[in-house]
């Protein structure tokens, strides 16, 4: 059975906490994506990875960054939380090529950030 | 003009009914198209993905794309109260792997 596991289901910080949210998938996929999602905007896709190493930004990378070290993991960083970054997060992967866009998604994280 | 539009809702429909569920892209270079569901506290599913013209089923669902026009929709027949949840498209454009998502249908079966 495939999976997308998300370290932290419910997150609490504080404003201008450094924050990490880590994904691991056991699919193999290359592909890895971040995405936020709020409610009115529905999923903004943050950042994405097509493999090690390789990462590209998406509609609202303003505030994030991400690490790639391992092709089975995604890490995304909020270097100084905001308030405006209270959300859930959803981690995805899928393959490349004809794949891309069939996307497993992990459980998410709920992030408040006071 | 959003990437990806489809109507909020909430759509009602009664049980046994068909639900309609619609989609429209912008990007003309757009070639995967997909439908995912999403129940209310979890995270979304896919459901069915469709990438040339023309309808493709899977069991009670109908995907039809018609890229002239930059239209994808889905069908649900015999709805059933468990199918009551948001569907959002999504659309890749051809050669990228970025996969852009609407906001989302909330759907409601009613009994």
């Amino acid at each position: 059975d495939v999976k997308v596991t998300q370290s932290s289901r419910y997150l609490v910080k504080r404003t201008g906490e450094k924050v990490f949210l880590e994904c691991v998938q056991d699919m193999d996929h290359e592909n890895m994506f971040w995405y936020r999602q709020d409610p009115g905007l529905g999923l903004r896709l943050i950042y994405f990875s097509y493999d090690v190493k390789m990462k590209e930004k998406g509609d609202i990378p303003e505030g994030y960054s991400v690490s790639r070290e391992k092709k089975e993991r995604f890490s995304l960083i909020l270097e100084s939380a905001s308030t405006n970054q209270t959300s859930m997060y959803l981690c995805a992967s899928s393959l490349v090529g004809a794949g891309t866009g069939e996307l497993f998604f992990g459980e998410g994280s709920r992030l408040t950030v006071l | 003009q959003k990437e990806v539009e489809q109507n909020s809702g909430p759509l009602s429909v009664p049980e046994g009914a068909i639900a309609s569920l619609n989609c429209t892209y912008s990007d003309r270079g757009s070639q995967s198209f997909f439908w995912y569901r999403q129940y209310s506290g979890k995270s979304p599913e896919l459901i069915m993905s469709i990438y040339s013209n023309g309808d493709k089923e899977d069991g009670r669902f109908t995907a039809q794309l018609n890229k002239a026009s930059q239209y994808v929709s889905l069908l649900i027949r015999d709805s059933q109260p468990s199918d009551s949840a948001t569907y959002l498209c999504a659309v890749r454009v051809g050669g990228y792997q970025k996969v852009t998502f609407g906001i989302g249908t909330k759907l409601q079966v009613i009994p």
